[in-house]
């Protein structure tokens, strides 16, 4: 089993809908969750931090369940400037980090 | 601040030439990291360094070499450069191994021919 496993996609969805990403991740020592986002041909750049009392940031939220070991990401109101590959990082402490293979999102007009 | 510079952006070698990849980081992190992404693939751990003077190897370290002379700069070396060594390269650092958002630098595209 992978480190970190996301849904495969690509997800396209029209401008203004809702989407949820998922990921799970195998090592319990797992201490710090984040969520990146990487456009084509380009660096991954940091989205949000995950905490275990859930988050929100505008128009994202992201959800951590330790106990089932899976995190979420929603976005609403989707704009066409969220196309984007989305990228699950796990960190165990005192670990390196672990990255998803990410999950692709288009939004369409 | 700058954040995490990398150079060059682009590069094209041949079979068997030899090269550096520059990384430098303004942050005063600890942790810095190389990692390579291929077409379809996910990002792939070189090299990493926990502080100056303190290297270890990832899950793909074979035909490269790091050092960490400064806290600032962790350049990667490729020795005899291959066609497998095409991708792009992504240098990061972060606070520490284990704690705090980790930062990328632009990413540099090398073409092995």
């Amino acid at each position: 089993r992978k480190e970190v496993e996301q849904d495969p996609g690509p997800f396209n969805v029209p401008e203004g809908a809702t989407v949820a990403f998922n990921c799970t991740y195998s090592n319990s020592a797992s201490q710090s969750f984040f969520w990146y986002r990487q456009d084509c041909r380009k660096e991954p750049k940091l989205l949000m931090s995950v905490y275990s009392s859930g988050n929100e940031d505008g128009r994202f939220t992201a959800q951590l369940n330790r106990a089932s070991q899976y995190i979420s990401l929603l976005i609403r109101d989707s704009k066409l400037s969220d196309s984007a590959t989305y990228l699950c990082v796990v960190n165990p402490l005192g670990q390196n980090f672990v990255f998803g293979p990410g999950t692709r999102l288009s939004v369409l007009p | 601040n700058a954040g995490v510079t990398q150079t060059p952006k682009f590069q094209v070698l041949k079979t068997g030439q030899s090269m550096t990849l520059q990384c430098a980081q303004d942050m005063n992190h600890e942790y810095m990291s190389w990692y390579r992404q291929d077409p379809g693939m996910g990002l792939r751990l070189i090299h990493y360094s926990v502080g100056a003077g303190i290297t270890d190897q990832g899950e793909v370290p074979n035909g490269y070499n790091v050092s960490r002379s400064t806290t600032e700069d962790f350049p990667l070396r490729l020795l005899l450069a291959a066609p497998s060594q095409t991708s792009v390269y992504f240098c990061a650092s972060s606070r520490d191994r284990g704690r705090g958002e980790q930062y990328f630098g632009p990413g540099t595209r090398l073409t092995v021919t």
